[in-house]
């Protein structure tokens, strides 16, 4: 099993919906990273929390320390919100990151 | 200036290849770190520099060789690769090693012929 778990795996939406996505994680964290990946590499930091929620922009994150989740969910979708979404988890010295979830807005 | 810089973008090498790649912060971040990612999967860490001194290798075979000349620059050596190490090469910063916000790079895509 792996240390962190993100579902789902694979989004499709309309541009508009709201869309969530969960990760979870089995280990003891300093902090949990939500990540994007655009097709061609570069990876952006979206949040980094350790308690509660965080919101920027169409962008909300949050957390739940003791039941060891998080969420991110995006409002008002968007095509070029099309990405890959990787949650990471920092035991302070390295993170552990999820497998991604590979997100597809249609106009 | 929030941005890490990685050159080159595309690198395409012989297995008896020298090349290197290079990354660049002028944040005043103290880590630095080198990730491999393969295709459709997550990053992979590979070397942690702390304060430009090596503080992580997770196991990095020998071919890869990592150097960090200053607090702002970190190479990585490549020589005598295999085509399983053609990969995205990705570079980041982070303020302090202790579990701050790592920027990432925009990567390098290393081909092994």
């Amino acid at each position: 099993k792996n240390e962190v778990e993100q579902s789902p795996q694979n989004l499709t939406a309309q541009e508009g919906e709201f869309i969530t996505i969960n990760c979870s994680y089995s280990v003891g964290i300093s902090a949990l990273h939500w990540l994007q990946q655009h097709p061609g590499g570069g990876i952006v930091s979206l949040f980094m929390l350790s308690s509660g929620k965080k919101k920027h922009g169409r962008l909300i994150a949050t957390i739940n320390i003791q039941e060891k989740h998080s969420s991110l969910h995006i409002t008002a979708s968007h095509p070029r919100d099309s990405a890959v979404y990787i949650c990471a988890v920092s035991d302070g010295t390295r993170l552990t990151f999820g497998e991604g979830t590979q997100l597809t807005v249609n106009p | 200036d929030t941005e890490v810089t990685q050159t080159p973008k595309h690198l395409v090498m012989g297995m008896t290849n020298k090349k290197s790649l290079k990354c660049e912060q002028h944040m005043g971040h103290r880590a630095m770190y080198w990730y491999k990612q393969k295709a459709k999967k997550p990053p992979e860490l590979m070397f942690v520099y702390s304060y430009e001194k090596l503080s992580i290798n997770e196991s990095v075979p020998s071919r890869f060789s990592p150097e960090c000349p200053n607090s702002s620059l970190l190479n990585l050596h490549l020589h005598a690769l295999q085509p399983e190490d053609s990969a995205l090469y990705l570079c980041a910063s982070s303020q302090d090693p202790q579990g701050y916000e790592q920027y990432f790079g925009p990567g390098t895509r290393l081909t092994v012929t």
